[in-house]
């Protein structure tokens, strides 16, 4: 069954600190996965795309990091701010179609001051 | 360009009533799709569209109608509305989503629905 698994459910860091959130997926055969944010009542909003021979993208404090051979990824943030408050959603791919997205349940991240 | 737009943002309907949710985008976009989010869960894809005129179904379609005569738009129909329709709506669209590889969503700012 293709499914997106993410972890944790939620966290809470102070400003400035780092994190790292992760997706494991057993979507196959595997296309490219992406990281969205989510501000609390918006759309998502696209922070990576990374297909099978990707192992890292970065979008200015994000890092995305893949591992196609475990099927794991994970999304770093670096010196996080408050404004770095939201759900991510990893989001994977199936090769070929448009009915072929499967979306994590997200990470809640909130950071405090 | 404006992106993806919805309307309303917020809507209360009673049990059985019906009404469309718009979705608009100006990019130009062929590929068109309708999410809906329940609290704690991920988006589950309703209808999707490859371009005017051509409209499938997801993984939740039942309860829903869409219609794509333009590009541009792609209203949701909901007939006889549920409580179990109660949820956040998304519309998204992309170019060329069928080449697979690193296309991109972009998505709406949602309709909040509440069925009573």
């Amino acid at each position: 069954k293709n499914q997106v698994e993410q972890s944790p459910q939620s966290l809470i860091i102070l400003e400035g600190k780092n994190c790292t959130l992760q997706c494991n997926y057993t979507v196959s055969p595997f296309s490219n996965l992406r990281w969205y944010k989510q501000d609390t009542g918006r759309g998502p909003v696209s922070l990576t795309i990374m297909t099978f021979s990707e192992n890292t993208k970065s979008n200015g404090r994000y890092t995305a990091t893949l591992d196609a051979d475990t099927k794991q990824s994970s999304l770093h943030i670096t010196a996080s701010q408050l404004s770095d408050s939201a759900s991510y959603i990893c989001v994977v791919s199936r090769q070929t179609g448009a009915n072929n997205l499967f979306f994590g349940t997200g990470t809640r991240l909130t950071v405090i001051p | 360009n404006a992106g993806v737009t919805q309307t309303p943002k917020f809507r209360i309907l009673k049990i059985g009533q019906s009404m469309t949710l718009q979705c608009t985008q100006d990019m130009n976009h062929n590929y068109m799709y309708w999410y809906r989010q329940d609290p704690g869960m991920g988006l589950k894809l309703i209808y999707y569209s490859v371009g005017a005129g051509i409209t499938d179904k997801g993984e939740v379609p039942n309860g829903y109608n869409v219609s794509r005569s333009t590009t541009e738009d792609f209203p949701l129909r909901l007939e006889l509305a549920a409580p179990s329709q109660t949820s956040v709506y998304f519309c998204a669209s992309s170019y060329d989503g069928n080449s697979g590889l690193s296309y991109e969503q972009y998505f709406g700012p949602g309709t909040r629905l509440t069925v009573t």
